[in-house]
């Protein structure tokens, strides 16, 4: 399975939304009936975090203004309104076939 | 509360061994399953494989069958990652994940997303 981001790259003004999207190239319903979506968020110089799971499900200790959508091949992260802290690298990853990440979309401020 | 520490970075040269480590805490070690990412330098996430630390079973990527090799020790709850022969173009950060999981009248069950990391150990390959 692939997995394609766009934008690869999104200035975005503080306090604005941001979106991103991902596609993949066969659906990621798996077997067992749940879609193995999740949104990992890089800061520089970081290892990758977990912000979203199973497309909308946000992980403990991440804010609300991350949301995450979608369903069979297309999903969506959203921020509502970015913060300074949210700079860094977002990348999409499915487990339902092996296993496979997003080539990444770098979030900076305009 | 759950923690994956990797060992220090490493400098080596072409042809050289190296075996990096992962020790989970804070959670049944041997019920989940460990993950081993690359990410070379300025690139994306590239999932390399993953091994079950109850009974070692390992699954790895078509791209780095042969060229690695997992290993778990229960006994201290910690997962490796080694290399018999390095090449320049191993030189990356290689994390460490948990696969997520739950478990339900004592048998654990995947689920097929990272929810922990470790902070990465930089291995450098050069001449």
């Amino acid at each position: 399975i692939v997995m394609t981001q766009t934008p690869l790259s999104s200035p975005v003004t503080l306090g604005q939304p941001a979106s991103i999207s991902c596609r993949s190239s066969q659906s990621l319903v798996h077997s067992d009936g749940n879609t193995y979506l999740s949104w990992l968020q890089q800061r520089p110089g970081q290892p990758p975090r977990l912000l979203i799971y199973k497309i909308s499900n946000r992980f403990s200790g991440v804010p609300d203004r991350f949301s995450g959508s979608g369903a069979g091949t297309d999903f969506t992260l959203k921020i509502s309104r970015v913060e300074a802290e949210d700079v860094g690298v977002y990348y999409c990853m499915q487990g339902t076939q092996s296993y496979a990440f997003g080539q990444g979309t770098k979030l900076e401020i305009k | 509360e759950v923690q994956l520490v990797q060992s220090g970075a490493e400098v080596k040269k072409p042809e050289d061994s190296v075996k990096i480590s992962c020790k989970g805490s804070g959670y049944k070690f041997t019920s989940y399953w460990i993950g081993w990412v690359r990410q070379m330098p300025g690139k994306g996430l590239e999932w390399m494989g993953t091994i079950y630390p109850g009974d070692s079973d390992t699954r790895y990527s078509p791209s780095f069958q042969g060229q690695v090799t997992f290993s778990a020790d229960k006994s201290i709850t910690t997962a490796y990652l080694q290399w018999s022969s390095l090449k320049a173009s191993d030189t990356a950060m290689y994390y460490c994940a948990r696969l997520a999981g739950y478990c339900s009248a004592g048998i654990c069950y995947p689920e097929y997303y990272f929810d922990y990391w470790g902070q990465g150990t930089l291995v450098t390959v050069s001449s």
